[in-house]
């Protein structure tokens, strides 16, 4: 079965600091991708970054990046220099197999001032 | 290039009523994916569609379904509705077929008395 996994129901952390958000993950696919989206209150759902499981190089995208543990199956996320616009619900996904994307439970992220 | 929009975006219902909602893609987007979204079990993928053809299927039961139309237009209609149908139900699209970008809608908030 795949699974995604997010053990951090909700994180806080203090604007300009760094956090990390952990993903755990479970597929036998060998071709598969990871995706980080944003969910921020009362506002649509965007794409915060995205990982294609056969290259090697972390993703990164601005303040975003990932560390990606192929062999551990783990994908977190590391927002640095964290701004209040940065508040929201963050899901991690896995793209493979029949059922194109399994999300985790999400984990809620807030910056405070 | 306007975003995917979604109607209604709120729905109170009785328990046994059916319901319908609608999503409008982006233009150009051929690929349609529908999530129910609750608290507790985060997103859980239920369909997509593709040049009208339901390509991937989740698993809900099958008072859940859904079709699409010529023009990239989805609609998911739930049966004999039930309290546990009460959700958030997004849709998404993206431009085909593979683990690209899916652009989300703003959700049709479903509540089931």
């Amino acid at each position: 079965a795949q699974t995604v996994t997010q053990s951090q129901p909700e994180m806080s952390v203090q604007e300009a600091e760094t956090v990390t958000l952990s993903c755990t993950y479970d597929t036998s696919e060998s071709n598969y991708y990871l995706f980080w989206y944003k969910q921020p209150p009362s506002r649509q759902m965007i794409l915060v970054i995205r990982q294609e499981a056969y290259k090697q190089q972390n993703a990164t995208e601005n303040r975003f990046s990932v560390n990606f543990q192929k062999a551990a199956k783990s994908f977190s996320l590391k927002i640095s220099d964290s701004q209040l616009g940065d508040t929201a619900m963050y899901f991690c996904a896995l793209g493979s197999g029949t059922y194109k994307y399994i999300f985790g439970t999400g984990t809620r992220l807030k910056v405070l001032a | 290039k306007a975003g995917v929009t979604q109607t209604p975006r709120y729905l109170i219902k009785t328990r046994g009523q059916q319901v319908t909602l609608s999503c409008s893609p982006i233009s150009g987007h051929r690929s349609v994916s529908w999530y129910q979204q609750t608290p507790g079990q985060g997103l859980q993928f239920l369909f997509e569609y593709f040049s009208e053809t339901q390509r991937n299927k989740g698993n809900f039961p099958g008072r859940f379904s859904g079709r699409q139309f010529s023009n990239s237009r989805s609609e998911m209609n739930v049966s004999t509705l039930e309290l546990g149908d009460s959700a958030l139900y997004l849709c998404a699209s993206s431009l085909g077929l593979g683990y690209n970008e899916q652009f989300f809608g703003p959700g049709t908030r479903l509540t089931v008395l």
